[in-house]
């Protein structure tokens, strides 16, 4: 079953920070977090495995709460080369398929 | 060349043409992918390969058929689509540890079907 995101989109300006939210009616066993840039492929962010651990990327962080089943991407002080389109991915504990979600537009302005 | 690369990038087929996409990974991964783009629904994902072995089909109709010669080359192979197979078709590799779940997938830029 297919992941729920929200927002589906945001604006923010450059320096802002903000959340992506990512849930699931399933019990997870990972999340993935993906981001598309206009015309080009989905590029790999991370992933986060069962067990609750928050992982970080530059500054761009992401946490999984299982017990909630809930993945939240934070993006903090904004860069103009943050927009795309950030996709999350959900593996359940029963079907080890990696399902999209249908994805937040992201535009940083200056 | 490196990643996974897509040819063609475009393709413009009729109802009753066959055609095939082909999708080629360089990074020496052993599971390969087929995901399908549109632009009103999520990715979804088609068809996994681990070892050359089909161990997915995610329900996708016939007219949809998938070959994986070896773990570096992936094919789909398309026959009387329909207009609303038109999408983004996207090929990508991960290098799966024998274990559960799927590790970190690289794509590649896609083919864009459309069907008249």
């Amino acid at each position: 079953q297919q992941p729920v995101q929200s927002p589906q989109a945001v604006i923010l300006r450059e320096g802002e920070d903000a959340v992506i939210n990512c849930s699931s009616s399933k019990a997870l066993y990972s999340v993935h977090w993906y981001r598309q840039k206009h015309g080009e492929a989905p590029v790999f962010l991370m992933i986060l495995l069962k067990g609750g651990e928050q992982k970080g990327h530059e500054k761009i962080s992401a946490s999984f709460n299982e017990k909630k089943q809930q993945s939240s991407l934070y993006l903090t002080a904004s860069q103009l080369s943050y927009s795309g389109t950030y996709f999350c991915g959900t593996e359940s504990d029963s079907s080890y398929k990696l399902i999209f979600g249908s994805g937040t537009r992201l535009l940083v302005r200056p | 060349e490196t990643g996974v690369t897509q040819t063609p990038r475009h393709l413009v087929m009729g109802m009753t043409n066959k055609k095939s996409l082909k999708c080629e990974q360089h990074l020496g991964h052993n599971a390969m992918y087929w995901y399908k783009q549109s632009a009103k629904k999520p990715l979804e994902l088609m068809f996994v390969y681990n070892f050359k072995e089909q161990t997915e089909n995610n329900s996708v109709p016939s007219r949809f058929s998938p070959e994986c010669p070896n773990s570096s080359h992936l094919f789909l192979h398309l026959h009387t689509l329909q207009p609303e197979d038109s999408a983004l078709y996207l090929c990508a590799s991960s290098q799966w540890m024998g274990g559960v779940g799927t590790g970190e997938l690289f794509f590649g830029e896609g083919s864009r079907l459309t069907v008249l």
